[in-house]
């Protein structure tokens, strides 16, 4: 049963212009959502955060959008750059433990010059 | 300013061998977490553990796999009698704390080969 659905494996956007990537979700009761970014070779970095009391976060080029009715949110990237080609995961707390996080399957992002 | 250091970044194993991963949280962590990503899938969470605890090994297969974290020294995962289908990324993370908005940070993985 997977509460964390990212159902585009990839995604290809031109330099500078806007990347949005979408995730859906199965349970209300999230807390929060996080997304990470990933290189190849690299362990997950953290990149941005919402609380679901939010429905939207910005950290520079970097915004999280919320919709809770819709249990879905997305990533937008903006100008995108190709140093932002990676893949996106996003999760959120896992249902049974408030600590272990449930992942996504990721979404390959590639930026084109 | 270390991050999560987890070593070895390789490792090539036997089906039959041990496998020994370890991992060391970042300075004042106190909660680590062991993830695994199969190639082409997503990362799947395996066991959550404190200082000397198991808090949740949920996420971990029931043979072969054990997870510790002891009192001193980091965490090891260790998977005995390796099979193929144990060829995987191995990621540790570690939090400062449980609970609240929990970030979690990750290592640069163990990257174990079974043949």
């Amino acid at each position: 049963d997977q509460q964390v659905k990212q159902n585009s494996p990839s995604l290809s956007v031109q330099e500078g212009r806007i990347s949005i990537l979408n995730c859906d979700y199965t349970n209300s009761m999230f807390d929060y959502f996080l997304w990470y970014k990933k290189y190849p070779a690299e362990g997950p970095t953290f990149l941005i955060s919402i609380s679901s009391i939010k429905d939207k976060n910005e950290d520079g080029r970097f915004t999280v959008f919320l919709n809770k009715s819709a249990k879905h949110l997305s990533l937008h990237i903006v100008p995108s750059q190709p140093g932002d080609s990676a893949v996106y995961f996003c999760a959120a707390p896992g249902e049974t433990s408030g600590s272990r996080l449930t992942f996504g399957e990721g979404t390959q992002l590639t930026v084109n010059p | 300013n270390a991050g999560v250091m987890q070593n070895p970044r390789h490792l090539v194993r036997r089906r039959g061998q041990e496998a020994r991963l370890r991992c060391s949280p970042m300075k004042g962590h106190s909660h680590v977490y062991w993830y695994r990503q199969l190639p082409e899938e997503g990362l799947k969470f395996m066991v959550y553990l404190q200082k000397e605890n198991i808090i949740d090994e949920s996420g971990m297969p029931k043979e072969r796999f054990s997870a510790e974290f002891p009192k001193e020294g980091p965490s090891i995962l260790r998977i005995q009698q390796v099979v193929r289908g144990d060829s995987a990324a191995y990621f540790c993370a570690s939090s400062l704390s449980k609970g609240g908005f929990n970030i979690q940070y990750f290592g640069a993985g163990t990257r174990l080969s079974v043949l």
